[in-house]
């Protein structure tokens, strides 16, 4: 069963720049797999940055931006701020109407 | 502006059912695919299921296939979910999110979720 991969932590300076990647245990993710982003602060439900690869959902800032880089999907933030410390998860369109997470990466401010 | 509001959660024993329900607002509903996912205590989240805008397609993670029922009411602008034979592992909160398309292809808005808790 393909496994898709995030990392878990990463952590990024205040008004600096990280991108998070979202990949196959096998293979490589490819805008075929409408790769999609969503973050999520404790307690909260979870609110959609981009989906079908670099589509901004409704009021998200032009800091989150989607792409593909190499063989995985990426969301880059920009200009970072303390708010942006969250959960992130990725979600991937594997076929025959599944969809399926990745496991989450803990973004940290500092 | 976009509402979804989900109901129906609940503390029930192993082998149980209960049916969730959410209340969706202020877009063309019928339009639309339809999902669930939830998230258990302190773990990632997990897509559960899905149905396509005029309810003929519907998906089913592995660890619900044969217990869940995902289905919609376009009149009254209402999706549910049908759990049955619930287990310890289905306790989670259970969100219901849009997708951006009638047919399946990610999550765009979310509800609040309803918190689903199975013990004896």
């Amino acid at each position: 069963q393909t496994v898709v991969t995030q990392e878990p932590s990463f952590s990024v300076s205040p008004g600096g720049t990280v991108t998070l990647t979202c990949g196959l245990s096998s293979g490589s993710v490819s805008t075929s797999y409408y790769p999609s982003w969503y973050q999520q602060t404790p307690g909260q439900a979870p609110r959609t940055l981009i989906y079908s690869t670099n589509t901004r959902s409704s009021g998200v800032p032009d800091r989150f931006s989607g792409s593909i880089l190499g063989n995985k999907a990426a969301l880059t933030i920009t200009g970072a701020q303390a708010d942006d410390e969250s959960d992130y998860y990725c979600v991937l369109y594997m076929g025959s109407g599944i969809l399926v997470f990745g496991g989450g990466t803990r973004l940290t401010v500092l | 502006q976009v509402h979804l509001v989900e109901s129906g959660g609940g503390v029930v024993q192993p082998g149980g059912s209960l049916r969730l329900s959410c209340a969706a607002s202020g877009f063309t509903f019928s339009t639309y695919g339809m999902h669930w996912v939830r998230q258990a205590p302190g773990k990632g989240l997990e897509w559960v299921t899905f149905i396509r805008d005029d309810g003929t397609n519907k998906y089913y993670a592995d660890s619900v296939k044969g217990r869940f029922t995902i289905s919609r009411d376009n009149s009254k602008n209402t999706l549910y979910l049908q759990m049955n034979s619930l287990r310890a592992e289905d306790t989670a909160v259970y969100y219901c999110a849009t997708d951006p398309r009638a047919y399946v292809s990610g999550l765009d808005y979310w509800g609040q979720g309803t918190l689903v808790t199975v013990s004896s």
